[in-house]
């Protein structure tokens, strides 16, 4: 089975400031695909990020950015230059093409940006 | 439309009643998959439409839950006898060809209360 871990249910930065949201997964498959996703108030979840397994380039996208560790299972992710609007769940995601048409689901980190 | 859309955004019901939620996704979309989000939990598979094959039904909690998809389109989730268990926010996406590496499109889900 595929399981997604995320051990910070909440957290804070300071507007500007980066942080980083951690993710771990476990899984057999070799073949997979990572996300993260954020929920706002508004609820409606949007891609943030991807990564395919099978870089080992690590995915950015402007302020947005990840650490895939492979080997240690591991899919954080870096927000620089923190923005008000980054307040919302983030959510980590894994699906492979081998273990079904599902995607799995942390149970989210809630993120408070500062002013 | 111009993204998914979900209805009704809120709906309050009494236990033992049958509540229908409806989602209607991108138009062209042939992937479809309800989730479920519970309080401090992540979100939990329910089903998977993919255009006509037979939907992948493993995630449905209890024979109380059904779905259906018509015309390859709209889709409505259906929980009978609701149990107070059963409040959350249900959560529809869709995806263009449903295959592993494509983003996810969110409605802003349904929040489900059986009181």
């Amino acid at each position: 089975a595929q399981t997604v871990t995320q051990s910070q249910p909440e957290m804070s930065v300071q507007e500007a400031e980066t942080v980083t949201l951690s993710c771990t997964y476990d899984t057999s498959e070799n073949n997979y695909y990572l996300f993260w996703y954020k929920q706002p108030p508004s609820r409606q979840m949007i891609l943030v990020i991807r990564q395919e397994a099978y870089k080992q380039q690590n995915a950015t996208e402007n302020r947005f950015s990840v650490n895939f560790q492979k080997a240690a299972k591991s899919f954080s992710l870096k927000i620089s230059d923190s923005q008000l609007g980054d307040t919302a769940m983030y959510f980590c995601a894994f699906i492979s093409p081998n273990t079904g048409n599902q995607f799995y689901f942390g149970t989210g980190t809630s993120l408070t940006v500062i002013p | 439309g111009a993204g998914v859309s979900q209805s009704p955004s809120n709906k309050v019901t009494e236990k033992g009643k049958d509540v229908e939620l409806r989602c209607d996704p991108i138009s062209g979309h042939t992937a479809l998959y309800w989730y479920r989000q519970s309080l401090g939990q992540g979100l939990e598979f329910l089903i998977y439409f993919q255009g006509n094959s037979a939907p992948d039904k493993s995630g449905l909690p209890s024979d109380r839950f059904s779905a259906e998809r018509t015309g390859g389109s709209v889709s409505t989730l259906t929980i009978q006898r609701t149990q107070q268990e059963d409040s959350a926010v249900y959560l529809c996406a869709s995806s263009l060809l449903g295959v592993a590496h494509e983003k996810l499109f969110f409605g802003s889900g349904t929040q489900l209360s059986v009181l």
